[in-house]
């Protein structure tokens, strides 16, 4: 069973660009969650999808956003990109029946110059 | 509200030594507990989980987890440590099905041989 995939793996910007993550769930996964991994900080988390809904987001400004689509595959947006938002993104996913469970993908390595 | 809190950022075993983390919760209802396991440049692994029931939980590469209602913690054990577990291990809670996951700051395993 293939895990969970996160594209691409390295990212470099410069500020004020935008920048956009993609995450496809392990198969039959319904959830996909995002989260930051940024030096220092530990780990945040960013949204919550499910069923092509937000659920929830955690403490992040509106340029943060993201969607999720019909195949559950998800993107993360994140506009006017600052030096502080290099961070490994981690992208999970979770099945309907046992859904405290995440599943995380290898992460996205975000760069912002 | 939710917490984590992982006792000691940095902790170093010898080969063949016991390996012990330390991970105390707060939490206001029943949680579910869960070890991550990061290596270098990657993604986030399940070690194990708790959700309901057996409160020793086994996990995988020899890993284990008791759950201490009555201290608030959650412990991770293994008998011998190997080369190979050297890595980042997070602690994490969650109150229920889906949402975010609440990870403590983490701790660094070394290995010494």
């Amino acid at each position: 069973e293939a895990g969970v995939t996160q594209s691409p793996t390295h990212l470099i910007k410069t500020r004020g660009q935008q920048a956009t993550l993609r995450c496809s769930p392990i198969s039959g996964h319904t959830s996909v969650y995002w989260y930051q991994q940024a030096l220092g900080l530990g780990l945040q988390f960013l949204l919550w999808y499910d069923e092509g809904e937000e659920r929830n987001r955690g403490n992040f400004p509106p340029r943060f956003s993201g969607r999720q689509f019909p195949n559950y595959s998800s993107e993360l947006n994140v506009n006017a990109l600052e030096l502080e938002d290099s961070a490994l993104y981690l992208c999970a996913s979770s099945p309907l029946l046992g859904r405290e469970t995440q599943y995380f993908g290898p992460g996205t390595r975000l760069l912002v110059l | 509200a939710q917490s984590v809190t992982q006792l000691g950022s940095h902790v170093s075993v010898s080969e063949g030594a016991l390996v012990l983390l330390r991970c105390n919760y707060s939490s206001s209802v029943p949680p579910y507990l869960f070890w991550y396991v990061q290596y270098p440049n990657q993604g986030l692994q399940l070690l194990l989980k708790y959700t309901t029931g057996a409160t020793l939980v086994k996990g995988i590469n020899g890993f284990e987890a008791e759950f201490k209602k009555s201290e608030t913690s959650f412990h991770l054990t293994k008998p011998s440590a190997h080369m190979s577990d050297a890595a980042e291990y997070f602690c994490a809670v969650a109150t229920g099905q889906g949402g975010k996951l609440i990870f403590g700051q983490g701790t660094e395993l070394s290995v010494k041989p």
